[in-house]
């Protein structure tokens, strides 16, 4: 397996823009984690999602963060409009049984918003 | 409820010297408790982890963390640290609960000196 696979790598945009991120878990792994990484805030719990369904979205920042899993498979974290203050990297994890076994991390995506 | 704290938010050694990252957890279950890696502009690899089998867990790279109850601890060393292991450790709790993600600690960034 791949493993995790997250796009874009890199991305640079402008305020007030659309930013989507994409994530494809490890095949077979029925939960899914979208953290945000900065210096001042560490590693910080977006949301998780147990097969498909979003169960934890607590850590989403506002509105302006959505996320989706449309299938096993594939998932989407969408910043709409992005601000200079979502610049970070944000990381897609898969684990197998949710919180029972270790998560598996993508490389991230570095977002900077100028 | 469940927490992780990684006492050191840094550590410095010298090459060919012992390394010691600490970490004390929180937690109401009987919890798995694991160690991540993170080099430099990477993303998180598993080092280790503790699911209620063996106290002593030995990982990659020569790392190993003992499970000691009694302290709520999962120290995480290695006898001698090598220049390649100069990066960001977190230790993490899983709550072992169904719905739940894994909690991590704030990181401990491990500086090796030649």
């Amino acid at each position: 397996d791949a493993g995790v696979i997250q796009s874009p790598r890199h991305e640079v945009t402008e305020m007030g823009q659309e930013v989507t991120l994409r994530c494809k878990p490890i095949s077979g792994h029925n939960s899914l984690f979208w953290y945000r990484q900065t210096m001042m805030r560490g590693l910080e719990l977006l949301i998780y999602f147990n097969n498909n369904v979003p169960i934890d979205d607590s850590g989403m920042p506002e509105d302006r963060f959505s996320a989706k899993m449309p299938n096993a498979s594939f998932s989407t974290l969408k910043i709409q409009p992005s601000e200079p203050r979502d610049s970070a990297v944000y990381f897609c994890a898969s684990s197998y049984q949710g919180a029972r076994t270790e998560a598996f991390f993508g490389q991230g995506t570095r977002l900077t918003v100028v | 409820a469940q927490s992780v704290t990684q006492l050191d938010s840094h550590v410095s050694v010298s090459e060919g010297t012992p390394v010691l990252l600490r970490c004390n957890y929180s937690s109401s279950y009987s919890p798995s408790l694991f160690w991540y890696v993170q080099h430099p502009n990477k993303g998180l690899q598993l080092l280790l982890k503790y699911t209620s089998a063996a106290t002593l867990v030995k990982g990659i790279n020569g790392f190993e963390a003992e499970f000691k109850k009694s302290e709520t601890s999962f120290h995480l060393t290695k006898p001698s640290a090598h220049m390649s292991d100069a990066a960001e450790y977190f230790c993490v709790v899983s709550p072992n609960q169904a719905g739940t993600a894994l909690i991590f600690g704030k990181g401990t960034t491990l500086s090796v000196s030649s």
